[in-house]
């Protein structure tokens, strides 16, 4: 069965700052690994898709890797704004779509 | 660009009454899941249509059924709700298994 962990469960950090996201699978047999945005009350907003043959995807300042050997995969934000505060999930995909508890993200002007 | 639509946005029950959640897209998808999302719990698959004509459990699937009425549509009926179903739903698409999954807005649903 698959099981999705994020640590940590809240981060808060000034704006500017680099900052990585963690993500770990214990099923490394997924299509791909995807990463969500979610506001408070909000739907899901899909930021990064990696595929199972993939090691990183990037999209602006945000780039994301996977290491299926290790089950691990990381969520990279460059230059920090407060815009980017939100809550991070990320999910593993087999025929079914496992989703971790979420990173809560608070970015300080 | 509609994506993936959920009626309604709110819904209020009382316990033992019966609904359904209806949503729809139209982006040609074959994949459809229904979710819920609990503070403390993230999202937890209820039930999930690899494509049409096919239905599966996830991880929370009683208390639900789930029609697959075309290659559009997936809804999720409450037969008898419980408080314990209060929560947010949420419908996700995707082309195929291994592809991009996309979520509707929600519904917030309260049991009373």
């Amino acid at each position: 069965k698959q099981e999705v962990t994020q640590i940590p469960a809240a981060l808060s950090v000034p704006e500017g700052e680099n900052l990585v996201l963690n993500c770990s699978f214990t099923d490394s047999a997924i299509y791909n690994l995807q990463w969500f945005r979610q506001d408070p009350g909000k739907g899901l907003t899909s930021l990064l898709l990696i595929q199972s043959s993939q090691r990183e995807q990037t999209s602006g300042r945000l780039n994301a890797s996977l290491d299926k050997s290790s089950g691990r995969s990381t969520l990279y934000i460059a230059a920090s704004q407060p815009g980017d505060s939100a809550t991070y999930l990320c999910a593993g995909r087999d025929d079914k779509i496992i989703f971790g508890k979420g990173t809560r993200l608070h970015i300080l002007p | 660009n509609a994506g993936v639509t959920q009626t309604p946005k709110f819904q209020v029950l009382k316990t033992g009454q019966s609904m359904t959640l209806q949503c729809a897209q139209d982006m040609n998808h074959n994949s459809m899941y229904w979710y819920r999302q609990d503070p403390g719990m993230g999202l937890r698959l209820i039930y999930y249509s690899a494509s049409e004509g096919t239905t599966d459990k996830g991880e929370v699937p009683n208390g639900y059924n789930v029609s697959r009425l075309n290659k559009r549509e997936f809804s999720l009926r409450l037969e008898s709700a419980a408080p314990s179903q209060t929560s947010v739903y949420f419908c996700a698409s995707s082309p195929q298994l291994n592809t991009e999954a996309f979520f509707g807005q929600g519904t917030r649903l309260t049991v009373v």
